[in-house]
């Protein structure tokens, strides 16, 4: 079945850091490709999306590239801030619209 | 994007009750969802529920023990029924819009004593 893989947390940096979470996916056929956050005691956001085979995903100084090849879609930002501190998830849709999410990744920035 | 309220937020429930979680859209959507986040966990999904149609349940939950009505639209409520302690969860919903895309509510935070 399908299923979604993320490193495990937390991850911890200092303010300005350069942030990478993997995700790595198994799926039939060629999903769309998903990151969410959730901000302490806020509901479920979409971050980004990618839809297709190279494809980068950004927002808000975010990005992920959908690496077909290696069946990646690797979160990263180039300097994160202490309001970036949430959980994030990847997740991924084969078409039929509900989601399959992986365990979630908790990133705390610290000042 | 489509703005999603539940209700109620949050509730703690004695075993053995039943507790019926209300979503509501403030558009028209084809596609709703029901996701569960355990404790620490990630969402799983419990069924699908699309206007007019019987909701299709995943592997694992079954329709007696989280009946599921969709009468419009707009609108869709998710019971847990029978609770026990590990029914303690937050339950979701969400609707998909756009080609892609997919957006939740607040989340309903239920507690089994």
């Amino acid at each position: 079945g399908d299923s979604v893989t993320q490193m495990e947390g937390p991850v911890t940096l200092s303010e300005e850091a350069f942030l990478t979470i993997n995700c790595t996916y198994t799926a039939t056929g060629y999903p769309s490709l998903f990151w969410y956050v959730q901000y302490p005691g806020e509901g479920l956001q979409l971050l980004l999306k990618a839809t297709k085979a190279d494809d980068k995903g950004s927002n808000k100084g975010f990005e992920a590239t959908y690496r077909k090849e290696t069946t990646s879609f690797h979160l990263e930002k180039g300097s994160v801030q202490v309001s970036d501190s949430a959980v994030y998830f990847c997740a991924l849709d084969t078409g039929r619209r509900a989601l399959t999410f992986g365990s979630g990744t908790r990133l705390q920035v610290q000042p | 994007s489509a703005v999603i309220s539940q209700k109620p937020s949050r509730d703690i429930c004695q075993r053995g009750t039943s507790l019926t979680i209300q979503c509501q859209v403030d558009s028209q959507v084809t596609m709703m969802f029901w996701y569960r986040q355990q404790p620490g966990q990630s969402l799983t999904l419990i069924a699908t529920a699309n206007q007019g149609s019987e909701a299709t349940y995943e592997s694992g939950f079954v329709i007696d023990k989280f009946p599921i009505s969709r009468p419009n639209l707009t609108f869709s409520t998710l019971t847990v029924s029978n609770m026990s302690p590990e029914d303690s969860s937050i339950y979701l919903c969400s609707v998909a819009q756009g080609a892609s895309e997919q957006y939740f509510g607040p989340g309903t935070r239920l507690t089994v004593t």
